[in-house]
């Protein structure tokens, strides 16, 4: 079945460091999603990249799309303790005339101060 | 407050117990999904709801059932439990066609003893 993979599982920072997870697809994606869970919290919808090549900033991170839409990537310049968590990947295709979204296992962060 | 409402907040039952998790949804959100998230573990798509039809299935246990009401609200039956059962369960809700971001609920964490 249709997998997407995210690496690394985990991710260890000093505070002000850079981060960057990323996220593959065995299949096309029509597009893709980024989720933030915080420690005991919910995903937190964070952004959704469409085109191919696509690339998208939120202050300090930025999230990019493959020209062949099979893998993303997101990138946090210096980071901060409040950007501890999990980020999650989604891949979406239509199968069987619906779309589906995929979820990755996630990269957890943890930043020391 | 993401809008999607998830009761109770914390279930813990017996093995062999049945218990029923409840959601609403963002209001005007027709599909609604369920998810299990164990400890330290991703998301676990395990089936999805669009205005009242079963949409998609996932790595749902026949132990497990689903249902969602006129009113779009949503309930996960969980019968026969197992210790292995315990996990966070969370509902998400989408507009029309699932092509945008995830409004995910807090999730009922279940403890099974």
């Amino acid at each position: 079945g249709q997998q997407v993979m995210q690496i690394p599982q985990y991710q260890h920072v000093q505070e002000g460091e850079d981060f960057t997870t990323y996220c593959n697809s065995s299949t096309t994606l029509s597009n893709i999603q980024w989720y933030k869970q915080r420690p005991g919290g919910h995903p937190v919808f964070l952004i959704q990249l469409v085109k191919s090549g696509e690339v998208k900033k939120q202050k300090r991170l930025t999230f990019q799309f493959g020209e062949a839409k099979k893998n993303s990537s997101l990138h946090i310049t210096a980071t901060q303790t409040t950007d501890v968590g999990t980020y999650f990947c989604a891949g979406r295709r239509v199968s069987g005339g619906y779309n589906k979204l995929i979820f990755g296992a996630g990269t957890r962060l943890a930043v020391h101060p | 407050d993401s809008g999607v409402t998830q009761t109770p907040k914390h279930l813990i039952t017996a093995t062999g117990q049945r218990v029923t998790l409840r959601c609403s949804p963002r209001s005007g959100d027709l599909s609604v999904y369920w998810y299990q998230q164990s400890l330290d573990q991703g998301l676990q798509f395990l089936i999805q709801y669009y205005n009242g039809e079963e949409r998609a299935k996932g790595n749902i246990l026949e132990r497990f059932s689903a249902q969602q009401f006129p009113d779009l609200h949503s309930e996960l039956n969980l019968s026969s439990l197992e210790l292995g059962d315990s996990a966070l369960y969370f509902c998400a809700s989408s507009v029309e066609g699932a092509i945008y971001g995830y409004t995910f609920g807090s999730g009922t964490r279940l403890t099974v003893v």
